[in-house]
């Protein structure tokens, strides 16, 4: 089976710039998950969807970022305008979650994002 | 704040060796215990998973050791090998919320 599937796996832009990063959950997944991950604050919660809401967006730090899911295959992360401290890696994760018991989340290989 | 502590920043391990680390956390209404390994350019992948009724849980040469009345879990890496030279994450939920330790970079010598 194909693993959470990020794109691009690296992006490098100017500062301003309309940044747009896109996952593809595991198949029958029913929780998606989107993480920063930097040096000074390791693996942060950005946001979490469960059947293709957004149940917790408490992480995303400011306006300038918003998440959808369409559907319950496809997610985007849009990061406008973007700033040099928007850089670093981010990790879509997901998972299935049922009514009692946590399931395993599993991570892509992340987009290593780089504002100039 | 950080509500999973983790120790140490890094180590470095001779092969065959143990290789130890140490997380800490304060929130009682955690019951999952997961560690990540994390490759260069990689995504954090579940290596071990754990859940307050049990003590101990041992996975090839992987054991996760729990202390719920001092709210700490470790894990062991025994007969440590270069190929197991990575980034290792310990977390906590108590439902959908990971929350991770700031990680543990170990490096076994040949």
């Amino acid at each position: 089976d194909a693993g959470v599937i990020q794109s691009p796996r690296h992006e490098v832009t100017e500062m301003g710039q309309e940044v747009t990063l896109r996952c593809k959950p595991i198949s029958g997944h029913n929780s998606l998950f989107w993480y920063r991950q930097t040096m000074m604050r390791g693996l942060e919660l950005l946001i979490y969807f469960n059947n293709n809401v957004p149940i917790d967006d408490s992480g995303m730090p400011e306006d300038r970022f918003s998440a959808k899911m369409p559907n319950a295959s496809f997610s985007t992360l849009k990061i406008q305008p973007s700033e040099p401290r928007d850089s670093a890696v981010y990790f879509c994760a997901s998972s299935l979650i049922g009514s009692k018991a946590i399931s395993p989340q599993h991570f892509g290989d992340g987009t290593r994002l780089s504002i100039l | 704040q950080q509500q999973v502590k983790q120790s140490p920043q890094s180590l470095i391990v001779q092969k065959g060796g143990i290789s130890i680390i140490n997380c800490a956390y304060e929130n009682t209404a955690f019951d999952y215990f997961p560690w990540y390994q994390q490759f260069p350019g990689k995504g954090p992948a579940l290596l071990i998973a754990i859940r307050p009724d049990v003590s101990e849980k041992k996975e090839g040469r992987f054991t996760i050791s729990f202390n719920k009345s001092a709210k700490q879990f470790s894990l062991h890496i025994m007969d440590s090998q270069p190929g197991d030279s990575a980034t290792y994450f310990c977390a906590a939920a108590g439902d959908y919320k990971l929350s991770f330790g700031a990680g543990t970079t170990v490096t076994v010598r040949a």
